[in-house]
């Protein structure tokens, strides 16, 4: 059975601060998502990585992809308060249905 | 162009009831997968349906079961409710099941005293 662990579950830091989400899964894939999901709503698409060394990079966030390894980062630059949010990675098992294993979820504060 | 829609938004029930929630893909999206979420825990995958066909199913009891209609639009049942259903309930859509991307809805909170 896939195994999906973030680490850590919860980050508190500091504006201005750089940081990195760990995600490792337990089988192979070479599809892993990254999303965000604010209290009270739904998951909002960050990253889509569909192969092994993907880099993606959208404003202060960062994802990679190492399916060697089974391990994906978020890396975040220089935290602003906005990017306070719960961050989920999830791995997609593919068999014949696009099936998506979520991790427990980092829950990260940026404090002013 | 409308995202995926959910209903209702709040849903509160007793235990031994059923629920039917429903979902409304992007359009031009042909497969649809239901996630139950539980407060503090990530999503876990129910169902995912293509072309009216059940395309996978995750570790859920029988209680649960969905249907997809000719518009692509799709139905979650869940039978004798127990208050460990109480969770968010999350559709996605997609082109295809193999589609690279899946496109979560606002979800369905749902609520069983």
């Amino acid at each position: 059975e896939l195994k999906v662990e973030q680490n850590p579950l919860f980050l508190s830091m500091q504006e201005g601060k750089n940081y990195t989400i760990y995600c490792n899964y337990s089988t192979t894939s070479d599809r892993l998502y990254w999303y965000r999901q604010d209290p009270g709503k739904s998951l909002e698409s960050l990253f889509v990585l569909l192969s092994n060394g993907a880099v993606k990079q959208e404003g202060r966030l960062m994802a990679s992809l190492d399916t060697k390894a089974r391990l994906s980062t978020l890396h975040i630059t220089a935290a602003v308060h906005d990017l306070s949010a719960t961050y989920f990675c999830a791995v997609d098992i593919n068999q014949g249905a696009q099936k998506l294993v979520f991790g427990q979820g980092t829950r990260l504060t940026i404090n002013p | 162009d409308a995202g995926v829609t959910q209903s209702p938004t709040h849903l509160i029930k007793t235990r031994g009831q059923h629920v039917t929630l429903r979902c409304s893909p992007i359009s031009g999206h042909k497969s649809v997968s239901w996630y139950q979420q539980v407060l503090g825990q990530g999503p876990q995958f129910i169902f995912q349906y293509y072309e009216k066909e059940e395309r996978g199913r995750g570790n859920f009891p029988d209680r649960f079961s969905a249907r997809q209609f000719p518009n692509y639009s799709s139905e979650l049942n869940v039978n004798a409710l127990l208050l460990g259903d109480s969770a968010l309930y999350l559709c996605a859509s997609n082109v295809t099941p193999l589609g690279n991307e899946q496109y979560f809805g606002p979800g369905t909170r749902l609520t069983v005293t």
